[in-house]
């Protein structure tokens, strides 16, 4: 089983800041595989990024994904003050699905 | 457009089987776009998937709850269920359900909570 390891924990930032979350694979993984998630308190998540840098229907480009093997990162521009949240990233591999623990965006 | 809900009791004892279903609304189970999918999160944790199942009722599983887990369609009525036995206090969760266009999920029900207590 691939394990995706998240940091930080949590991240402390201010609206109009950048924001920059990394989730990290136990092995090579496709960036075609990797996923992120946005999850509000008391929400459903909601995908972000799938294939690792394409953006999902109606989310603002102010996100994108990047990375490829072990390594892939989140990066939010400019921070709006909805977009403190709980973020999740999720990799497929030979028909079984993770997720990373998850990474706090939380207003500093 | 499609829209999922997930629907069942909220209180389970243990020992005993957990079972939900998921409704899909504007948009039919037999899409051969999707797999569908179990999701679950214990309240202040992270995310687990459970497995997933098409229409054909091909299906795949978490190793760590496949011997407990049932995933199964009903094209008839538009759902798919969720049967977890034997729970414990560790199957405390919100329990998603999730159209899985492997290898994301691309549209998340709203989640309801089960709980196992006695």
């Amino acid at each position: 089983e691939i394990v995706l390891t998240q940091s930080p924990g949590t991240l402390s930032l201010s609206p109009g800041e950048r924001a920059t979350l990394s989730c990290r694979a136990s092995q090579s993984i496709s960036s075609s595989y990797l996923a992120w998630y946005q999850q509000r308190p008391g929400q459903a998540p909601r995908l972000l990024i799938y294939g690792g840098s394409s953006r999902a229907t109606g989310i603002p480009d102010r996100f994108s994904g990047s990375g490829s093997g072990t390594d892939f990162t989140l990066t939010i521009s400019r921070l709006e003050p909805e977009d403190f949240a709980v973020y999740y990233c999720q990799q497929y591999d030979r028909s079984l699905y993770t997720f990373g623990q998850g990474t706090k965006l939380e207003i500093k | 457009q499609l829209q999922l809900r997930e629907s069942g009791p909220g209180l389970v004892k243990p020992s005993e089987t957990l079972s939900l279903t998921c409704t899909v609304s504007g948009g039919s189970i037999r899409s051969t776009s999707y797999y569908w999918a179990w999701i679950r999160q214990p309240p202040g944790k992270g995310l687990e998937w459970i497995g997933n199942v098409y229409y054909s009722g091909s299906s795949y599983f978490n190793p760590s709850l496949k011997s407990r887990v049932t995933i199964s369609v009903d094209t008839s009525k538009n759902h798919f269920s969720l049967k977890l036995s034997s729970v414990t206090a560790a199957d405390t969760a919100v329990y998603y359900c999730a159209t899985d266009l492997v290898p994301y999920f691309d549209l998340w029900g709203r989640g309801t909570l089960v709980t196992v207590s006695s």
